[in-house]
């Protein structure tokens, strides 16, 4: 059975400082690997998706690299901003059967707190 | 583009009642999931339709059921309503052409259960 795991759960920074968030997931068999932000009360916004085969993508300020063979992938934020708290969730797609693609499986989130 | 979009926002119901949520999809998107997020477990998956046929189901009762129409907009519904159900309830949409398979979340809509 496919887990995600994210660590740290919470995490408070001060403005400018680099950082990284943390994904780990039990089963490596998977499509593909997203990471979205969700803010307060609100849906989910798609930061990055990294396919199977793929190593990194970046995005501006992100940058988030996957690691197969060991479950885990990251997500590195240069340079944060107060505009960038909120919380930050890491799902993988996983194998579908009778044609479907298969759904999402996500972590639990970190919530992370910017300061100015 | 129109981003995914999520009727009625909010809803307050109460215990054994029944409700219908709507989601209309990214145009030209064919496939729609739908999630349920609470405090305690999280995102979980309910189900996912394409073509007008569910293709994936979660670990949910009967209770849960959705559909999907000719033009990829979905309705979910869940009937005789309990206060677990007491949720934010997320669609996503996505192209399911193959290969980029990312998916694209609406604002959710808010159900409190009294």
């Amino acid at each position: 059975k496919q887990e995600v795991t994210q660590i740290p759960a919470a995490l408070s920074v001060p403005e400018g400082e680099n950082l990284v968030l943390n994904c780990s997931f039990t089963d490596s068999a998977i499509y593909n690997l997203q990471w979205f932000r969700q803010d307060p009360g609100k849906g989910l916004t798609s930061l990055l998706l990294i396919q199977s085969s793929q190593r990194e993508q970046t995005s501006g300020r992100l940058n988030a690299s996957l690691d197969k063979s060991s479950g885990r992938s990251t997500l590195y934020i240069a340079a944060s901003q107060p505009g960038d708290s909120a919380t930050y969730l890491c799902a993988v797609r996983r194998p579908g059967y009778g044609g479907s693609q298969g759904n999402l499986i996500f972590g639990k989130g970190t919530k992370l707190s910017v300061k100015p | 583009k129109a981003g995914v979009t999520q009727t009625p926002r909010y809803l307050i119901k109460t215990r054994g009642q029944q409700v219908t949520l709507s989601c209309s999809p990214i145009s030209g998107h064919r496939s729609v999931s739908w999630y349920q997020q609470t405090p305690g477990q999280g995102l979980q998956f309910l189900f996912e339709y394409f073509s007008e046929t569910q293709r994936n189901k979660g670990n949910f009762p009967g209770r849960f059921s959705g559909r999907q129409f000719s033009n990829s907009r979905s309705e979910m519904n869940v009937s005789t309503l309990e206060l677990g159900d007491s949720a934010l309830y997320l669609c996503a949409s996505s192209y399911q052409g193959g290969g980029n398979n990312e998916q694209f979340f609406g604002p959710g809509t808010r159900l409190t259960v009294l």
